[in-house]
């Protein structure tokens, strides 16, 4: 079956690092991609989303490409703030169908 | 335009109790989907209905149960309620075609 498989939290890092957070998935065909967050105590907000490869996803400084040949897709920021402080879930799906998450990553910006 | 309502946000139950939550989609938004989210589990599809209809579910037992209004709001009820079904309760509701999914804030559920 489909499956996501995202990089293993906790995550800490510092106020304007650099941030990846690996994602590859395992499926048959070209799903849809997609990056939500969540805050404490909040639902999943939708961050970015790619629907074929190569697209670009982008949202809030964020970022990821759907890549094919190693089928991954890796969410980067150039320059994290505190606010960026939460879970962030890989996901795919096709069409209609359920959204397939990844475990999620907590990500901890320090000032 | 108004996000994804749920109702209520948090509920305290007992064992073998049953409880129906509620959700209200993005106007316009005809599918509703409901995720079950827990520590040990992760986020996992529970099922989805489109038009009134279920038109996916995923593997939970028949104690678990929804249906749709023709106002596409949804509910979904748990019976016999058990410790392990403790967890966030996720709707998300999407135009249906093709679109992307957009969550609510959830409902809390503790079993006591």
């Amino acid at each position: 079956g489909n499956s996501v498989t995202q990089m293993e939290g906790p995550v800490t890092l510092s106020e304007e690092a650099f941030l990846t957070i690996n994602c590859t998935y395992t499926a048959t065909g070209y799903p849809s991609l997609f990056w939500y967050v969540q805050y404490p105590g909040e639902g999943l907000q939708l961050l970015l989303k790619a629907t074929k490869a190569d697209d670009k996803g982008s949202n809030k400084g964020f970022e990821a490409t759907y890549r094919k040949e190693t089928t991954s897709f890796h969410l980067e920021k150039g320059s994290v703030q505190v606010s960026d402080s939460a879970v962030y879930f890989c996901a795919l799906s096709f069409g209609n169908e359920k959204l397939t998450f990844g475990t999620g990553t907590r990500l901890t910006i320090i000032p | 335009k108004a996000g994804v309502t749920q109702t209520p946000r948090y509920l305290i139950k007992t064992r073998g109790q049953q409880v129906t939550l509620s959700c209200s989609p993005i106007s316009g938004h005809r599918s509703v989907s409901w995720y079950q989210q827990t520590p040990g589990q992760g986020l996992q599809f529970l099922f989805e209905y489109f038009s009134e209809t279920q038109r996916n579910k995923g593997n939970f037992p028949g104690r678990f149960s929804g249906r749709q209004f023709s106002n596409s709001r949804s509910e979904m009820n748990v019976s016999t309620l058990e410790l392990g079904d403790s967890a966030l309760y996720l709707c998300a509701s999407s135009s249906g075609s093709f679109d992307t999914q957009y969550f609510g804030p959830g409902t809390r559920l503790t079993v006591l």
